[in-house]
């Protein structure tokens, strides 16, 4: 299968900071790209769907501000976390379908645990 | 608004049984679904992809099944392995034209005790 990977896997900040988490797809190019958030012991929860060289689309309650995704290249997405604070610490997971792949799987990457102090 | 649940919430098995975890969907305008295991801490690892079109897929011990017209995936997972121990989520995928999201259930716990 496609292979997702993710930068950091983990990350601990200040309160303030801002974090910056790359997702990438590793031998595929992937138009869209999805983030999501797990808190802990509650399901994943997509944030925004990721649209290369476009702005892009943001759930309902997810701040575009404080959540900024840039998707510059067919590989890349990127999810900076802004002024973070500790409601902020939870698991981060991208996804991304290969759209010359089957049935429009998604292959996820591993994740990156934030914990802001 | 689109609703994924899954039940049970959490199960205890021991070795070697053969079980069933039921994932339940409000909107039939399904693209597809997905089944997922995810290990404590880690990410997700994709199990099973079941297309509109197709009633199951099968992978080794696992058979997964869709029932558009009740609203229904259910996993099956046969002979089962401590290894197996995870929470296993089902996600939703609408059709594009439907106006729903990508919607994860809240998984199902799994302990298969040795």
């Amino acid at each position: 299968g496609a292979v997702v990977s993710q930068h950091p896997s983990w990350v601990i900040c200040k309160s303030g900071t801002s974090v910056k988490i790359e997702c990438r797809s590793l031998d595929f190019q992937a138009t869209t790209m999805f983030w999501y958030r797990q808190f802990p012991k509650q399901s994943l929860m997509l944030m925004a769907t990721s649209n290369e060289g476009s702005k892009a689309t943001y759930e309902q309650g997810v701040e575009k501000d404080k959540f900024l995704i840039n998707h510059a290249s067919l590989t890349l997405s990127t999810l900076t976390v802004t002024s973070a604070h500790p409601e902020d610490s939870s698991f981060y997971i991208c996804s991304a379908s290969n759209p010359r792949g089957q049935n429009n799987e998604q292959f996820f990457g591993p994740g990156t645990r934030l914990t802001v102090l | 608004k689109q609703e994924v649940t899954q039940i049970p919430a959490a199960l205890s098995v021991p070795e070697g049984e053969n079980l069933v975890l039921n994932c339940s969907f409000t909107d039939s305008a399904i693209y597809n679904l997905q089944w997922f295991r995810q290990d404590p801490g880690k990410g997700l690892t994709s199990l099973l992809l079941i297309q509109s079109s197709q009633r199951e897929q099968t992978s080794g011990r696992l058979n997964a099944s869709l029932d558009k017209s009740s609203g229904r995936s259910t996993l099956y997972i046969a002979a089962s392995q401590p290894g197996d121990s995870a929470t296993y989520l089902c996600e939703y995928g609408p059709q594009e034209s439907s106006g729903s999201r990508l919607t994860f259930g809240e998984g199902t716990q799994l302990t298969v005790n040795p």
